[in-house]
């Protein structure tokens, strides 16, 4: 099992919609998750902390399930320029040393 | 927020070229910054693990003679693509993220190597 795994999609939506993607993590013991988002052929940006209580950020709402190990994005009211990839980021301290680890990513591609 | 810097973002050259690439940390010290391969359409591959003052930690299939780490202080680490192929051919990227722990990964820009 990959240790986090994302759909990739692609996931066409018109505008106005709303979206989510789930990413799933295998190790338990970590501790911090992100969503970034990549455009093409750029570096990836830090798009929102995830925290167990969940978050929301404008359209943007991230939600950690610890007991089932995953972790969600939803976007409301989709944008153009929401398009990209999504990539779940899951990082991981042990003893000392910490590991992040990246999903693949969901290719959104929101349609007019 | 957090920058970080990579640099040169572009590069051309012959094969056989030995490249080096430059992350720094400009408005924080990062005792750990992580490198990254992508290639087209794919997903972010860590290189290695760049530690400030010790050696790199790579990642099982990549061969630290070729790909040289440096992380001499606090605010840079760099990355050498030694005796670059046509292969070696990739979009670079670096990560750093505050001292502390559990905090997200900031990006440089990226540095889009071709080996031609």
């Amino acid at each position: 099992r990959k240790e986090v795994e994302q759909d990739p999609g692609p996931f066409n939506v018109p505008e106005g919609a709303t979206v989510a993607f789930n990413c799933t993590y295998s190790n338990s013991a970590s501790q911090s998750f992100f969503w970034y988002r990549q455009d093409c052929r750029k570096e990836p940006k830090l798009l929102m902390s995830v925290y167990s209580s969940g978050n929301e950020d404008g359209r943007f709402t991230a939600q950690l399930n610890r007991a089932s190990q995953y972790i969600s994005l939803l976007i409301r009211d989709s944008k153009l320029s929401d398009s990209a990839t999504y990539l779940c980021v899951v990082l991981t301290n042990s003893g000392g040393y910490q590991k992040v680890t990246f999903g693949i990513g969901t290719k959104l591609q929101v349609i007019p | 927020g957090a920058v970080v810097s990579q640099h040169p973002s572009r590069v051309i050259c012959k094969s056989g070229t030995s490249v080096k690439i430059e992350c720094r940390s400009l408005d924080f010290q990062a005792t750990t910054m992580f490198w990254y391969r992508q290639f087209p359409k794919k997903s972010l591959m860590l290189m290695a693990t760049s530690n400030e003052g010790s050696k790199a930690t790579y990642e099982q299939g990549v061969e630290k003679d070729k790909f040289l780490i440096n992380h001499a202080s606090l605010t840079l680490s760099t990355l050498t693509v030694t005796s670059a192929h046509p292969e070696d051919s990739s979009f670079y990227i670096c990560s750093a993220s505050y001292q502390g722990g559990n905090q997200p990964q900031h990006f440089g820009d990226g540095t889009r190597l071709s080996i031609l």
